[in-house]
């Protein structure tokens, strides 16, 4: 069965931080992968995705994976209060048909 | 952004009650998903259909609930016993690329459902 492990649990940083979340996937034939955010009482929504080895940046956030070594990563660079919120990350599994599966979840707490 | 409407957004129920929640995915997507979420924390996969058709569920869904998508443009999540286990937060998301982009999933406002 497939399995998505996300560390830390939670994670409290001060504003201006650099924040760092991972993620580790069981099968190695796993093609996209993203990371999502959910605030509060809201909807999960959609912050990067990657499909191929290496980094993507946009603006504070850098996405990173390494699918050799089953893992991938959620940087965001000069923490704010507003990115408190629960980061779940996300992988797509199979091959004509892509079920997604998302991870425990990281609560991030960024204090002012 | 897209918009998945999720209706109703709060029910709540006695144990042995049956529930029904309605998902309206974003026109165009052609695939939905539904999580369950409790506690603010995981989101568990319950079922997944592709052009309407069922692909994939879990256990659970196949012996308590029932899942159907009989048009485009509406799915519903029943559960035909409410247990007390079931209390949670039932998120409908839709997907224009079936899942392939796993960037592209739109969520609902979700249904918060309460089995006293």
């Amino acid at each position: 069965q497939q399995k998505v492990q996300q560390s830390p649990e939670s994670l409290i940083v001060p504003e201006g931080a650099m924040t760092s979340l991972n993620c580790t996937f069981s099968d190695s034939a796993s093609q996209y992968f993203a990371w999502y955010r959910q605030h509060s009482g809201k909807a999960p929504k959609a912050l990067m995705s990657i499909f191929s080895n290496g980094e993507k940046e946009e603006g504070r956030f850098t996405i990173h994976l390494n699918k050799a070594s089953l893992h991938f990563s959620l940087h965001i660079r000069d923490s704010q209060p507003s990115d408190s919120a629960l980061y779940l990350c996300a992988v797509s599994i199979g091959t004509n048909a892509y079920k997604v599966i998302f991870g425990k979840g990281t609560h991030l707490h960024v204090l002012p | 952004d897209a918009a998945v409407t999720q209706k109703p957004r709060y029910l709540i129920k006695m144990k042995g009650q049956e529930a029904e929640m309605k998902c309206i995915p974003e026109k165009g997507h052609t695939a939905v998903f539904w999580y369950q979420q409790k506690q603010s924390k995981e989101l568990k996969f319950l079922i997944y259909f592709q052009n309407q058709q069922p692909l994939d569920q879990i256990d659970m869904v196949k012996e308590r609930f029932s899942a159907v998508c009989p048009s485009s443009s509406l799915c519903s999540l029943g559960i035909r016993t409410c247990e007390a286990e079931d209390s949670a937060l039932y998120l409908c998301s839709s997907s224009p690329t079936g899942g392939r982009d796993t960037g592209q999933l739109y969520f609902g406002e979700g249904s918060k459902l309460t089995v006293l």
